[in-house]
């Protein structure tokens, strides 16, 4: 189990450029999330997705948008990066119920985005 | 707003304990997690508490919940430097997706 991959672990764009963050989970979960995580600030959650097929907006979505067009597979995009997009981003997924309730959300390790 | 707040920065001894500490402000949570984020990786489930629960222990770690107060904290007994990592709060609310709020994270850093 490679658990949830994140591609590319690095990346420098200029002002105005676009790209495509890619993540992937072979658990079988549910739901998906893309986290942006800045210093003092914590993680905050851009956009999420309960099943394949669906998106719904998070805590700070402007400037991105996501599609989940096969279940194991969540993509992140920016249309034209800005300075203020420099952060990492993870993504994490989870089951939709356990027996337990816990939800524990399983995470990548993370991308390193900068935006020159 | 519905926040969860922590202190940005904790350092001590090897060998002490530490005593990380953080505040929610929604009454709804049904669970509170301390998740775990070592340099470099993501991050990942180091233990939780319902919220019907006071106590919970786990071999080094101890969770302690005050309901009324909507305080948190996690107790590392005997840390080690191993222990040196970003520790995030978060709580679960009620809600159709599971929506968790992570804190800002509390940085360990473990003096030898």
């Amino acid at each position: 189990n490679a658990g949830v991959t994140q591609t590319p672990k690095f990346r420098v764009l200029k002002t105005g450029q676009s790209m495509t963050l890619l993540c992937a989970q072979d658990m079988n979960h549910e739901y998906m999330y893309w986290y942006r995580q800045d210093p003092g600030m914590g993680l905050r959650l851009i956009h999420y997705s309960v099943g394949e097929g669906t998106t719904a907006k998070g805590e700070v979505p402007d400037g991105y948008n996501v599609s989940r067009l096969k279940k194991q597979n969540f993509l992140l995009g920016l249309e034209s990066a800005a300075p203020s997009q420099t952060s990492v981003y993870f993504c994490a997924s989870s089951y939709r119920g356990t027996a337990d309730g816990v939800y524990e959300q399983y995470f990548g390790p993370g991308t390193r985005l900068t935006v020159t | 707003g519905e926040d969860v707040e922590q202190s940005l920065f904790l350092s001590v001894r090897g060998g002490d304990s530490s005593v990380i500490n953080c505040t929610y402000t929604d009454s709804s949570s049904t669970y509170l997690y301390w998740y775990k984020q070592e340099p470099g990786a993501g991050l990942q489930l180091l233990t939780y508490i319902f919220s019907n629960m006071d106590m919970k222990q786990d071999q080094r770690l101890t969770v302690l919940l005050n309901k009324k107060d909507k305080h948190l904290s996690l107790r590392i007994a005997d840390t080690q430097t191993g222990d040196s990592a970003i520790y995030f709060c978060a709580d679960k609310r009620t809600g159709g997706y599971q929506k968790v709020t992570f804190g800002t994270g509390t940085k360990l850093q473990v003096i030898p």
